[in-house]
């Protein structure tokens, strides 16, 4: 799991109600990405961030929010409007991309987030 | 569409035995390869990946890989199981005409049991 940190690692919540997984990396990894896994499906990409103050929707962004204020830091809000929010959640960081060089992503320990 | 197949939900092996995990991509150009082991209610950690060069790449934890460019493959190998081999395995590409995204296709992953 290197120097990628979530927390919690499980959290409930009420349905209707916002939520937010923290993610903290201090590899000086400058692209940071969040991924939802269900039984059965891999992973599928939800938001993720190349570089500070910019994010880019993923394959399944819809009722997900995210910041990226630091280089540190990527928090991934799961707001109500996402209508089966229950699953296992990655955050993964990797190196800068330059010329050659392959990118490799690395993950955290994840948050297996749970609506009752 | 750019995909990757894991053909085999589950394989099963007797500890001692060599085993192999198979991943086939459906991309364009020469990709970037990568495999993933993820153990229960964990991240993924990074075992190994393809750039170019020699077509067999060495990894973690003795595991080694094949990449054959005419079948389009990148099996995931290891001459002799250990039980703690046991896991979740996920083979991911990374288009090389993905642009600046850095996103990866992934596969839905296989779960490898070794038998003592």
């Amino acid at each position: 799991d290197g120097g990628i940190t979530q927390s919690p690692k499980y959290l409930f919540r009420k349905e209707g109600q916002n939520v937010t997984l923290s993610c903290e990396q201090n590899l000086n990894h400058d692209a940071m990405y969040w991924y939802r896994q269900d039984p059965g499906q891999g992973l599928r990409l939800i938001y993720y961030s190349q570089i500070v103050n910019d994010f880019q929707k993923g394959d399944i962004a819809e009722g997900y929010s995210v910041s990226r204020e630091k280089k540190e830091s990527f928090p991934l809000t799961v707001t109500s409007a996402q209508k089966n929010p229950t699953a296992f959640y990655l955050c993964a960081s990797s190196k800068p991309l330059l010329a050659g060089r392959t990118d490799t992503q690395y993950f955290g320990p994840g948050t297996r987030l749970t609506v009752l | 569409a750019q995909s990757v197949a894991q053909p085999e939900d589950q394989v099963n092996v007797a500890e001692g035995n060599p085993l192999t995990v198979k991943c086939t991509y459906s991309v364009s150009g020469n990709p970037y390869l990568f495999w993933y082991v993820q153990y229960p209610n964990r991240g993924l950690q990074f075992l190994l990946k393809y750039i170019t060069g020699d077509n067999l790449v060495k990894g973690s934890y003795g595991f080694e890989a094949e990449f054959n460019k005419s079948q389009t493959s990148f099996h995931l190998k290891k001459p002799s199981a250990l039980v703690s081999d046991s896991a979740l395995y996920f083979c991911a590409v990374r288009p090389l005409n993905a642009g600046n995204n850095r996103k990866l296709i992934w596969g839905l992953g296989t779960s490898l049991a070794v038998n003592p």
